[in-house]
C-alpha cells in the first residue's frame, strides 16, 4: 500500500512562491503519474497538475504560467512550485498518485495560507 | 463544456437509497470517478472507472453512467455516509477536473 507524506511551507506572503514536496513511500514513482490537487476553505477540489515522467508535465490552464511540478526518482519524490502566490492560492494542497485516470492515494494535506 | 455539474446538496433518510448524479459532455467520452470526503480529511476515492470499487470499499456504494451523466449510488445509507461527494473526469487534452461537489445528509 503506497503512502504519501507530503511537506512544505505553510505560510507565505502575497508575490512569495510556495513549494511543497510529497514523499513516495512503500511504491515507485515509475509508471505512474503523479498530481497536485488544493481546496480553498469552504470550496470544492481543484486539479493543478501533474508530472508524467521527468520530461513531461500537464497543468491545469489556468495554472500554467506559474507552474511547475518534477520528480525526484533518486529520493522517490515529487514537487510543485507556484509562482507569485496571491490570497486566492491559499487552500490546503494534496499529492496524489494517478491509477486509471483516478487519484487513489493521497497524501494528508498541507494547509498553505497566504496573508500580508 | 468541460465542466463537470453535481447537485450542491441532497438529503438521505438512514438505511434508504440515494442517488447522486454528475453531468457534462466530457462524460460521453471518458469515465467518471467518485470520491467521499470527510471534514478534515483527504477524499478518499469510492469508485474508478465509472463502476470499479476500490478494495475495501463497501458494495452499498456503486457507480453507473450513460451518456453524458455519471451516478454513484448508496443503497442503505449510513450515518457514516454524511459527507462531501465529488466526481472526477477529464477531457480529450488530458486537464482532470471535478465536479463541484454535493453535500450528502443522512436524516
Amino acid at each position: 500500500q503506497v503512502q504519501l507524506q507530503q511537506w512544505g511551507v505553510g505560510l507565505l506572503k502575497p508575490s512569495e512562491t510556495l513549494s511543497l514536496t510529497c514523499d513516495v513511500h512503500g511504491g515507485p514513482l515509475s509508471g505512474y503519474r503523479w498530481s497536485w490537487i488544493r481546496q480553498a476553505p469552504g470550496k470544492g477540489l481543484e486539479w493543478i497538475g501533474e508530472v508524467v515522467n521527468s520530461d513531461i508535465v500537464n497543468y491545469k490552464t489556468a495554472h500554467r504560467s506559474r507552474l511547475s511540478i518534477s520528480m525526484d526518482p533518486s529520493k522517490n519524490q515529487f514537487s510543485l512550485t507556484l509562482t507569485s502566490v496571491t490570497a486566492a492560492d491559499t487552500a490546503v494542497y494534496y499529492c496524489a498518485r494517478v491509477f486509471n485516470n483516478a487519484f487513489d492515494s493521497w497524501g494528508q494535506g498541507t494547509l498553505v495560507s497566504v496573508s500580508s | 463544456s468541460s465542466e463537470l455539474t453535481q447537485d450542491p446538496a441532497v438529503s438521505v433518510a438512514l438505511g434508504q437509497t440515494v442517488r447522486i448524479t454528475c453531468r457534462g459532455d466530457n462524460l460521453r467520452r471518458y469515465f467518471a470517478n467518485w470520491y467521499q470526503q470527510k471534514p478534515g480529511q483527504a477524499p478518499v476515492l469510492l469508485i474508478y472507472n465509472q463502476e470499479r470499487r476500490p478494495s475495501g470499499i463497501p458494495d452499498r456504494f456503486s457507480g453507473s453512467g450513460s451518456g453524458n451523466s455519471a451516478s454513484l449510488t448508496i443503497t442503505g445509507t449510513q450515518a457514516e455516509d454524511e459527507a462531501d461527494y465529488y466526481c472526477l473526469s477529464r477531457d480529450i487534452s488530458e486537464q482532470r477536473m471535478f465536479g463541484g461537489g454535493t453535500k450528502l445528509t443522512v436524516l
